[in-house]
């Protein structure tokens, strides 16, 4: 069975770009998350959909985050600009229904320099 | 204060030995609890879920405690393919935002 697929693995970008990540969920999942993860402050929820509906976004860092979900197969998360301090793993992940299991993808590693 | 607080570690226990984390929540309302194991530069994965009873997987056993807000995870006879960072997961009271805590880092030793 096909995970949640995320691209790109890894991206370098220099300060300023625009970063586009990608995330393909399991298929008849109806929640799907986008995490942060860093040594300082751990896994961070950014913001989840559910039935492509977003649905809280209260930790998305600031105004040059943004996420959509257009289809059940499909959601992107964009830094634009983008700065170094962003420089972290995102995952995406999803999960059937309520308080069930999460599954994440393998992640993309971002650095920003 | 963090909702979902755990000691970061690392431990650092040999081989065979039986190892415990606990985790605390802020949220009296939350209702579900898991622990997830992340291997180095891998993704999160389920381990357990924790029920109000208590439950065991094999080496693995997990506990919750309502009156003082937290949760356990015991690890008996560590092996070495035990080391990972184990994360401590709560939810929100009933919605599906659940809250990570940082992760306790474990290396099993020879």
């Amino acid at each position: 069975d096909a995970g949640v697929i995320q691209s790109p693995r890894h991206e370098v970008t220099e300060m300023g770009q625009e970063v586009t990540l990608r995330c393909k969920p399991i298929s008849g999942h109806d929640y799907l998350f986008w995490y942060r993860q860093t040594m300082m402050r751990g896994l961070e929820l950014l913001i989840y959909f559910n039935n492509n509906v977003p649905i809280d976004d209260s930790g998305m860092p600031e105004d040059r985050f943004s996420a959509k979900m257009p289809n059940a197969s499909f959601s992107t998360l964009k830094i634009q600009p983008s700065e170094p301090r962003d420089s972290a793993v995102y995952f995406c992940a999803s999960s059937l229904s309520r308080a069930s299991t999460i599954y994440f993808g393998e992640g993309s590693w971002l650095t920003v320099v | 204060r963090k909702e979902v607080e755990q000691d970061p570690g690392p431990f650092n226990v040999p081989e065979g030995a039986t190892v415990a984390f606990n985790c605390t929540y802020s949220n009296s309302a939350s209702q579900s609890f898991f622990w997830y194991r992340q291997d180095c530069r891998k993704e999160p994965k389920l381990l357990m879920s924790v029920y109000s009873s208590g439950n065991e997987d094999g080496r693995f056993t997990a506990q919750l405690n309502r009156a003082s807000q937290y949760i356990s995870l015991l690890i008996r006879d560590s092996k070495l393919s035990d080391s990972a960072t184990y994360l401590c997961v709560g939810d929100s009271g009933g919605y599906q935002k659940v809250t990570f805590g940082i992760g306790t880092k474990l290396q099993v030793i020879p």
